[in-house]
C-alpha cells in the first residue's frame, strides 16, 4: 500500500543552520506530496505541497522538490531559526485530490540560538 | 475566519465508554476527514465525509463510527472505549474531495482512556 518513510529524529541544529529532512515514499498512482508542520500543542498546518514530478514546493524559506524517479521530497532550509522548531511531518495523497493524506511518523526539529 | 474548530480541547473516559467528538469545518469546506495521532506518531486517516456520507475509510475497526450533519460539521463517535484508543484526534477540513486543495487541520481533541 501507499506509504512514506521519513528520517528519523529528533534533529538538533545551531541557529543558521542548514537543514535537511529526508523523506520517500511509495505510491501506486500519482500522488500529490505534502510537508505538514506541527508546532507544540497546535494542530498541523501545511508548510509545502507539489503536485507533480519535478515541482518544486516553497513557503517560509523552506523548499521540497518532487523527485519521481527516486521517490522523494526532502524538506530544506537554508538557514534556519529558533522559530523552526517543530515537528515536520511529511505525507501523501494517493490520487492526488484533497482525499486521505498518508503521513510518515514525524521528525522533531530543534533549533537551539 | 474561525478555521476548523473540534470540541472538547481534552477528554478523560473510562475504558469501556463511549465517546463523541465534534468538529466545524472551515467555512466554505464540504469535506471533513477524522485522523488519530497517537503519542510520537503521523496521523493515522479514520474516515472522509462528504455529502454527509462516509466516503473512505481507513484500517479503523467498527467501533469507530461518525456522521456528518448538513451544515457539514461532523461528529467521531468510538464505542467500547480501549487504552489504545488515547491518541489526539485530529479534524481536517477541505473542499470537493476530487480536487488536489489544502486540507486545514484543527488543533484536536486529546483523549485519554484510564
Amino acid at each position: 500500500g501507499d506509504s512514506v518513510t521519513q528520517m528519523e529524529g529528533p534533529v538538533t541544529l545551531s541557529e543558521e543552520a542548514f537543514l535537511t529532512i529526508n523523506c520517500t515514499y511509495t505510491a501506486t498512482g500519482y500522488p500529490s506530496l505534502f510537508w505538514y508542520v506541527q508546532y507544540p500543542g497546535e494542530g498541523l498546518q501545511l508548510l509545502l505541497k507539489a503536485t507533480k514530478a519535478d515541482d518544486k514546493g516553497s513557503n517560509k524559506g523552506f523548499e521540497a522538490t518532487y523527485r519521481k524517479e527516486t521517490t522523494s521530497f526532502h524538506l530544506e532550509k537554508g538557514s534556519v531559526q529558533v522559530s523552526d522548531s517543530a515537528v515536520y511531518f511529511c505525507a501523501l495523497s494517493p490520487q492526488g485530490g484533497s482525499e486521505k493524506l498518508v503521513f510518515g511518523k514525524g521528525t522533531k526539529l530543534t533549533v537551539n540560538p | 475566519d474561525a478555521g476548523v474548530t473540534q470540541s472538547p480541547t481534552h477528554l478523560i473516559k473510562t475504558r469501556g465508554q463511549q465517546v463523541t467528538l465534534r468538529c466545524s469545518p472551515k467555512s466554505g469546506h464540504d469535506t471533513v476527514s477524522w485522523y488519530q495521532q497517537a503519542l510520537g506518531q503521523g496521523p493515522q486517516f479514520i474516515f472522509q465525509y462528504y455529502e454527509e456520507e462516509e466516503r473512505q475509510r481507513g484500517n479503523f475497526p467498527d467501533r469507530f463510527s461518525g456522521h456528518q450533519f448538513p451544515n457539514y460539521s461532523s461528529e467521531l463517535n468510538v464505542n467500547a472505549l480501549l487504552l489504545g484508543d488515547s491518541a489526539l484526534y485530529l479534524c481536517a477540513s477541505s473542499l470537493d474531495p476530487g480536487q488536489a486543495t489544502e486540507a486545514f487541520f484543527g488543533q484536536g481533541t486529546r483523549l485519554t482512556v484510564v
